[in-house]
């Protein structure tokens, strides 16, 4: 069966210093990925989709990268800031007319 | 309106009782959504909307929900006899199609606490 993986445990990072999440998935092959960030008590906000022709997409301080032999995404925060604090879903796709399935999330702690 | 919005925020019922959640999306957007959160869990995905169409309902838990949409608006959720292990956030989301090429803009959720 599909199954996303990141990492469970709290990733504790220092402020200014880059955070790198990871997103495995076994048993299918997404044309996309997404990614979303998801603060205590709020619905999941969109931060970024890349396709699987694209290695790496940027914005602002987020970095994405889509290994398909790796079956494998990082998500980059760049010049980490407290207020980065939150979880990160990520949710790859084939792009279809289903409902997005969601990875369990990463909660990330930038510490001043 | 400006964002995708849920009422109520909370909602706290006896066990055995029906409720019923209510979801405004995006103008425009066709598509919608509606997951569970479970306390400290990840998202469970229940069944979308593509115009007021249901295509998979497969992932509603039980005969007790049931969800419907009016054309490209507004949308509920209902649980009918209500159970301790329906607590939960439900949150919907909307996207301007069912395709999975465009992000969701998801509401701030319903809680729904059954004592």
């Amino acid at each position: 069966s599909q199954k996303i993986e990141q990492n469970s445990e709290a990733l504790n990072i220092q402020e200014g210093k880059t955070a790198t999440l990871t997103c495995n998935y076994t048993n299918y092959s997404p044309a996309y990925l997404q990614w979303y960030r998801q603060d205590p008590g709020r619905g999941p906000v969109f931060l970024l989709l890349i396709r699987e022709n694209e290695k790496e997409k940027r914005k602002e301080r987020l970095k994405v990268t889509f290994d398909t032999t790796l079956k494998q995404s990082l998500f980059h925060i760049t010049a980490s800031q407290p207020a980065d604090s939150a979880t990160y879903l990520c949710a790859p796709t084939g792009g279809g007319a289903d409902g997005l399935t969601f990875g369990k999330g990463t909660h990330l702690i930038i510490q001043p | 309106g400006a964002g995708v919005s849920q009422s109520p925020s909370n909602k706290v019922t006896e066990k055995g009782k029906d409720v019923e959640l209510r979801c405004d999306p995006i103008s425009g957007h066709t598509a919608l959504y509606w997951y569970r959160q479970r306390l400290g869990q990840g998202l469970e995905f229940l069944i979308y909307f593509q115009g007021n169409s249901a295509p998979d309902k497969s992932g509603l838990p039980s005969d007790r929900f049931s969800a419907e949409r009016t054309g490209e608006s507004v949308s509920t959720l209902t649980i009918q006899r209500t159970q301790q292990e329906d607590s939960a956030v439900y949150l919907c989301a909307s996207s301007l199609s069912s395709l999975q090429t465009y992000g969701y803009t998801f509401g701030s959720g319903t809680r729904l606490t059954v004592v």
